[in-house]
């Protein structure tokens, strides 16, 4: 089983200051993990993933995500933050060795507030 | 290239009435995915298709039922529509392998009373 968690609801960050948005997963495997935006009223977006190699991984409009294994966590970061950042965040994990159908478990999502 | 793209994007049922929601995408995707989003619980996977005339359930498959007739399209079927089925719903698609990462559609809106 695969499973992911978001433990904030809401995160608020004033602009220009750094930011960061928490995810911790759980698989029977080795993860693979991912990260997507979604702005109102819209589909979600891919932002970054964690495959293999370099733990830390860059992504779209200048976010980054660190995979951590001992504490298994995947954390969204940003060091300078834009009110146009301001969306729901979710991280998303699915296991590499046991998975048939590349099958994604979200977890519950992050509202990111930048103010300005 | 149009992506995933949902038909329709909103609609309103009563209960008891049926409706079908289409996917399409051209990339050529063998796996694609229906969700249904509720606010604070994230996106559920409800079916799923690995190919062409294959679908499986996911994790939340009740009242629903899904085709995948051509490799391009993926359709997602409310036989008797419940005010429970009340949601957002997003269609995805992926390769089977690299680069995993799936692809969404625009969402359709359904509203049931």
């Amino acid at each position: 089983a695969q499973s992911v968690a978001q433990p904030e609801d809401q995160v608020n960050v004033a602009e220009g200051n750094p930011l960061t948005v928490k995810c911790t997963y759980s698989v029977s495997g080795n993860p693979y993990l991912f990260w997507y935006v979604q702005y109102p009223n819209r589909g979600l977006q891919f932002l970054l993933k964690y495959i293999t190699g370099d733990n830390l991984v860059k992504g779209s409009y200048g976010f980054e995500a660190e995979f951590n294994k001992s504490q298994t966590s995947f954390h969204l970061k940003k060091p300078s933050a834009l009110v146009s950042d301001s969306a729901l965040y979710f991280c998303a994990v699915r296991d590499r060795d046991n998975n048939a159908g590349n099958m994604l478990t979200f977890g519950g999502g992050t509202r990111l507030m930048v103010k300005p | 290239n149009a992506g995933v793209t949902q038909t329709p994007k909103f609609r309103v049922l009563k209960t008891g009435q049926s409706m079908t929601l289409l996917c399409a995408q051209d990339m050529n995707h063998e796996y694609m995915y229906w969700y249904r989003q509720d606010p604070g619980m994230g996106l559920r996977l409800i079916h799923y298709s690995v190919g062409e005339g294959t679908t499986a359930k996911g994790e939340v498959p009740d009242g629903y039922n899904v085709s995948r007739l051509k490799k391009q399209n993926f359709l997602l079927g409310l036989e008797s529509a419940a005010p429970s089925q009340t949601s957002v719903y997003f269609c995805a698609s992926s390769y089977s392998g690299v680069p995993y990462e799936q692809y969404f559609g625009p969402g359709t809106r359904l509203t049931v009373t």
